[in-house]
């Protein structure tokens, strides 16, 4: 079945640090991919998303890119501020077929940015 | 801006009884959805919920799970006989098509005592 690998957390940056979180997948067909945020306290947000390979998401300077090669989806940001502090959760959702919709979640990771 | 809303935001439970779980959707939405998350795992689907009956479900809902939605606001998750494992925070999602983002509430903390 289809399946999301993210990079093992959690990560700590200083504020204006370069940042990278690592994203892999496994699926049947052309899934479209997200990367949601969590904040403390909150629900799940959409912070970006790709619906076909080569596609570029990009939010409030955050940016990934479907890699079909590479089965990728990686996060990056330039340069964290405090306030990115979250959960962030790369997800896939299974191009058409008997879904309907569900999202396949990776397991999260932890990034606090300290000033 | 329109936002899915889940009450209560956490509920403390004794093992073998019934809890509900509510959801209210964005308005226009057509599709809607449960999600898990067991503490320290990953965020899984549970069901999904279209034209008024279940579209899809994962292994992890069986028998003891159900989904209603009673009127056009409501959508509910109710376990009939909570377990420990239950012990999880559950999501509502909805959204207004299958090729459209899916909005989340902020989720319930259930405690299964």
């Amino acid at each position: 079945g289809d399946s999301v690998t993210q990079m093992e957390g959690p990560v700590t940056l200083s504020e204006e640090a370069f940042l990278t979180i690592n994203c892999t997948y496994t699926a049947t067909g052309y899934p479209s991919l997200f990367w949601y945020v969590q904040y403390p306290g909150e629900g799940l947000q959409l912070l970006l998303k790709a619906t076909k390979a080569d596609d570029k998401g990009s939010n409030k300077g955050f940016e990934a890119t479907y890699r079909k090669e590479t089965t990728s989806f990686h996060l990056e940001k330039g340069s964290v501020q405090v306030s990115d502090s979250a959960v962030y959760f790369c997800a896939l959702r299974t191009a058409g077929g008997t879904s309907y919709g569900k999202l396949t979640f990776g397991q999260g990771t932890i990034l606090t940015v300290h000033p | 801006e329109p936002e899915v809303t889940q009450t209560p935001s956490h509920q403390v439970t004794q093992m073998g009884q019934e809890v509900i779980l509510r959801c209210v959707p964005i308005s226009n939405h057509l599709y809607f959805y449960w999600y898990r998350q067991i503490l320290g795992q990953k965020v899984e689907f549970l069901v999904s919920f279209y034209n008024n009956e279940i579209s899809e479900k994962s292994e992890i809902f069986d028998d003891q799970f159900s989904v209603e939605r009673p009127d056009g606001s409501n959508f509910t998750l109710k376990i009939r006989s909570t377990k420990l494992e239950d012990s999880a925070m559950y999501f509502c999602a909805s959204n207004p098509g299958l090729s459209e983002t899916q909005y989340f509430g902020p989720g319930t903390r259930l405690l299964v005592l």
